[in-house]
């Protein structure tokens, strides 16, 4: 099982409309979570991180974390066609030997059409 | 622009040249990463530096070589490299490695290619 799972997509939606990101996480222990958008060819961006249970959001963004089911997800509302990138998930565990180790996904390619 | 500046953007060496790429950043993080990025791959960690010392190395071959002058700077010293280490080279930097909750910050990378 990887450390951490999303679905790669592609995932296609119309501009305005809600995109769902998700991810699986393996270890129960993990303390910390974080979104990163990449456009093509270029570095990752942070664009939210979530410590706790529940929801964060930050403007058209929110993350979701549920610890018991090992799940933390991000929306993007009314979706632009300039969220069109690529979406890691990223977890870190937060102890011992694996301080300072994130561990991402695969990313998911979304694309947002006019 | 981000504000871990990353210097040269876009590097092409032959297999014996020796080079090496910088990264600096004047946020006061104490803690400083390369990664290794393929196209159509998550990054994967080299090294990670905690206040100056080398504190976790993956297993990366002795062709690449890091250093930390201090705790503003991350030097990756290339040498004898491969083909198949063609690839995109990310520096990050955070708060503090120890802490769990600090998020990674990324330089815009490297475009490394090996003739």
């Amino acid at each position: 099982q990887k450390e951490v799972e999303q679905n790669s997509g592609p995932l296609s939606v119309p501009e305005g409309a809600i995109a769902s990101l998700n991810c699986t996480y393996s270890d129960r222990g993990s303390q910390s979570f974080f979104w990163y958008r990449q456009y093509s060819g270029k570095s990752p961006e942070l664009i939210m991180f979530i410590y706790s249970n529940g929801d964060k959001e930050d403007g058209r963004f929110t993350a979701q974390l549920n610890k018991a089911s090992q799940y933390v997800s991000l929306l993007i509302r009314d979706s632009q066609p300039s969220d069109s990138a690529t979406y890691l998930c990223a977890v870190n565990r937060g102890r011992g030997s694996t301080l300072g180790r994130l561990y991402f996904g695969r990313g998911t390619q979304l694309t947002v059409w006019p | 622009d981000t504000e871990v500046t990353q210097t040269p953007k876009h590097l092409v060496m032959g297999m014996t040249n020796k080079k090496s790429l910088k990264c600096e950043q004047h946020m006061g993080h104490r803690a400083m990463y390369w990664y290794k990025q393929k196209a159509k791959k998550p990054p994967e960690l080299m090294f990670v530096y905690s206040y100056e010392k080398l504190s976790i190395n993956e297993s990366v071959p002795s062709r690449f070589s890091p250093e930390c002058p201090n705790s503003s700077l991350l030097n990756l010293h290339l040498h004898a490299l491969q083909p198949e280490d063609s690839a995109l080279y990310l520096c990050a930097s955070s708060q503090d490695s120890g802490n769990r909750n600090q998020p990674q910050h990324f330089g815009d990378g490297t475009r490394l290619s090996i003739l």
